[in-house]
């Protein structure tokens, strides 16, 4: 069956960096974009952007144009999030999905 | 950027049917293809889509969901609702990036 299985929760200080992974097993990797996909606690679902699992091109809504990086290992079926030079408001759960959804990784951001 | 618009709550009685809309700022159609899906997310777990491109049943959903719409105008219906339908809902756009997301419905029982 599909699935996407990402990486464990993180927590970090302000400045530093972290990357998430999403691996996705069932499928063939490379038919379906990527989705990122931010819900800060208790709020509702921001679209961060997709990478093209063909191409490796990403494309970022305005919002996370200057920290966050997608990237592709696509021999592993993976995809990462990098976020760079991190901050309090970064705190929230991180999903990858294409349709079907990772289970999310809750990076908390507190010095 | 579209902007979805959703009611943020809806209660709702077991059994009835519950119906919630999405607005979009502007057409997320293209000729007769709908690009609205919807999600179903319950409270510390991912969103499952529910529906894709309006009106699609998404696999191993039950057919008590369902979805209609086209344009700016957007409903999905479920009937009759049960216990485990309780959840926030939220639409989708795939029409132009940033593909957004309405800010979601809560489903309460009433």
């Amino acid at each position: 069956q599909i699935q996407l299985v990402q990486s464990g929760p993180e927590l970090k200080k302000p400045g530093e960096s972290l990357k998430i992974s999403c691996k996705a097993s069932g499928y063939t990797f490379t038919d379906y974009a990527m989705q990122w996909v931010k819900q800060a606690p208790g709020k509702g679902l921001q679209y961060m952007g997709w990478i093209n699992t063909q191409t490796g091109k990403p494309t970022y809504a305005d919002d996370f144009k200057e920290r966050f990086v997608f990237s592709l290992e696509t021999s592993a079926s993976t995809a990462y999030l990098q976020i760079n030079n991190l901050k309090n408001e970064d705190t929230a759960t991180y999903f990858c999905a294409t349709g079907y959804w990772g289970q999310g990784t809750l990076v908390t951001v507190s010095s | 950027d579209i902007v979805l618009t959703q009611s943020p709550v809806l209660a709702v009685s077991l059994g009835q049917r519950a119906t919630m809309s999405c607005r979009a700022s502007q057409s997320v159609s293209i000729s007769s293809i709908n690009l609205m899906h919807w999600y179903q997310q319950k409270p510390g777990q991912q969103p499952k889509l529910l529906i894709y491109r309006a009106s699609n049943l998404a696999s191993g959903i039950p057919a008590r969901f369902s979805g209609s719409g086209s344009g700016t105008d957007f409903t999905l219906i479920i009937d009759p609702v049960q216990a485990d339908d309780i959840a926030a809902y939220y639409c989708q756009q795939s029409r132009e990036s940033p593909y957004t997301f309405g800010a979601g419905t809560k489903l309460e029982l009433k």
